[in-house]
């Protein structure tokens, strides 16, 4: 049984460019959270999705950054116009219900470089 | 609004020696709450939770956690550590949300253990 998969594990990105984070939670799980991890600080939260509902985004920047989860296939994080300070490691976790009752699988990490 | 604060930005402790790493959460009803470990460049693995119930959860790896709500607290041990266990570690705590599936993290501990 397959955990939760990201990728790509390392992503360098030039300023200005999209940059697009996959995620696809462990088989059975339908819910999906994306955390970011900054350097030497603790994790973020960012958006809380279920298939095809964006259920929390209150961690989401206001601007450049989006997150769905479609029917079919994995959750998509994306970045527009990336700067440096959008550098850092972007948590993946499912949980196939609410987190209460089971804590939360996560993913390896995309680790997003922005030169 | 749901907080968990880890006192301990680093611990250094000798193999076979005893743990206790600390946390205390803000929260305002029952809370619900987590123990991650995270290696370096790998993703969070849950050790524990604590959702009701007896307040000694026993963990994965040899790890316990005891929550005390006079003390708004949820500390993490181990009896005799080994060089393995060498890792970031960060208490969560589930959301006070109903619509909401997302953990607030503390900043970590990182763990050190000497020979």
């Amino acid at each position: 049984n397959a955990g939760v998969m990201q990728n790509p594990r390392h992503l360098v990105r030039r300023r200005g460019q999209e940059a697009r984070l996959r995620c696809s939670p462990m088989k059975g799980h339908s819910h999906v959270y994306w955390y970011r991890q900054l350097p030497e600080e603790g994790l973020k939260f960012m958006v809380y999705l279920q298939k095809e509902n964006i259920i929390d985004e209150s961690g989401m920047p206001k601007e450049r950054f989006s997150a769905e989860f479609p029917k079919e296939g994995p959750s998509i994080l994306r970045i527009q116009q990336v700067v440096r300070g959008d550098s850092a490691a972007y948590f993946c976790a499912s949980s196939p219900k609410r987190t209460e009752n089971y804590g939360y699988t996560f993913g390896s990490g995309t680790r997003l470089t922005v030169v | 609004a749901q907080s968990v604060t880890q006192p301990d930005i680093h611990i250094t402790v000798s193999e076979g020696a005893s743990l206790e790493l600390r946390c205390n959460y803000s929260y305002g009803a029952t809370p619900y709450l987590f123990w991650y470990v995270q290696s370096p460049g790998q993703g969070l693995q849950l050790l524990l939770k604590y959702f009701s119930g007896d307040t000694l959860v026993q963990g994965i790896k040899g790890f316990e956690a005891e929550f005390k709500r006079s003390q708004s607290s949820f500390n993490l041990r181990k009896p005799s550590v080994h060089w393995s266990d060498a890792a970031e570690y960060f208490c969560a705590v589930g959301s006070d949300n109903t619509n909401a599936g997302k953990s607030t993290f503390g900043d970590g501990t990182t763990l050190t253990v000497k020979p």
